[in-house]
């Protein structure tokens, strides 16, 4: 079984700043690792994932993550933030065999103020 | 377009009522999958499918049942809807083909149970 923690659950940041989610999982197995956005009230959309290979993956938007295996984490970031990014993101961990299923954080606010 | 349609959008269940929300998704996919939304909980998995004929119990199966008839249908029953049920529910469905290996959801069923 694997678990998801997303440390924070509210991240204010001022426009243009730099910010971080942090996500941390737990696995016995290996897994593959995705990030998704949710605006409000429309459904998710894949920010980025990481399956394979580079350890730093580059998605949509200008978003990036890390992948530390010795940490277990995968660590959400972006150098400058807009407005337009305020929205519900979720990490999320899925098993390579199996049911193959989404396991989700709770998610984190990002509150982009001006 | 190719994708996962989600049906009805919007649907207000007095305690007691039956429905049964429906997936269907047009990419050949063979894993399927049922979650609900609930605030600060992120997604968590109701029942999923392997395949046409296979269902599975997922983290938060009580009081849902689940058919998978046909390979590009995946449907959500509620036999006696209660206020607990009040939530949004996201269906998915997965390819792990090669390097393609992605999940598609559909924009969302918004159920309100009084």
């Amino acid at each position: 079984a694997q678990s998801v923690t997303q440390l924070d659950s509210q991240v204010p940041v001022f426009e243009e700043a730099p910010v971080e989610l942090r996500c941390n999982y737990s696995s016995s197995v290996s897994v593959y690792l995705f990030w998704y956005v949710q605006y409000p009230n429309q459904g998710l959309q894949l920010l980025l994932k990481y399956l394979s290979g580079s350890t730093l993956v580059k998605g949509i938007n200008g978003f990036e993550a890390e992948f530390n295996k010795s940490q277990t984490s995968f660590h959400l970031r972006k150098p400058s933030v807009h407005i337009s990014d305020t929205a519900e993101y979720f990490c999320a961990v899925s098993d390579l065999k199996g049911r193959r299923a989404l396991t989700f954080g709770s998610g984190t606010r990002l509150q982009v103020q001006p | 377009n190719a994708g996962v349609t989600q049906t009805p959008k919007f649907r207000v269940l007095k305690t007691g009522q039956s429905m049964t929300l429906l997936c269907a998704q047009d990419m050949n996919h063979e894993y399927m999958y049922w979650y609900r939304q609930d605030p600060g909980m992120g997604l968590r998995l109701i029942h999923y499918s392997v395949g046409e004929g296979t269902t599975a119990k997922g983290e938060v199966p009580d009081g849902y049942n689940v058919s998978r008839l046909k390979k590009q249908n995946f449907l959500l029953g509620l036999e006696s809807a209660a206020p607990s049920q009040t939530s949004v529910y996201f269906c998915a469905s997965s390819s792990f083909a090669a390097t393609r290996v992605g999940y598609t959801f559909g924009s969302g069923t918004r159920l309100t149970v009084v």
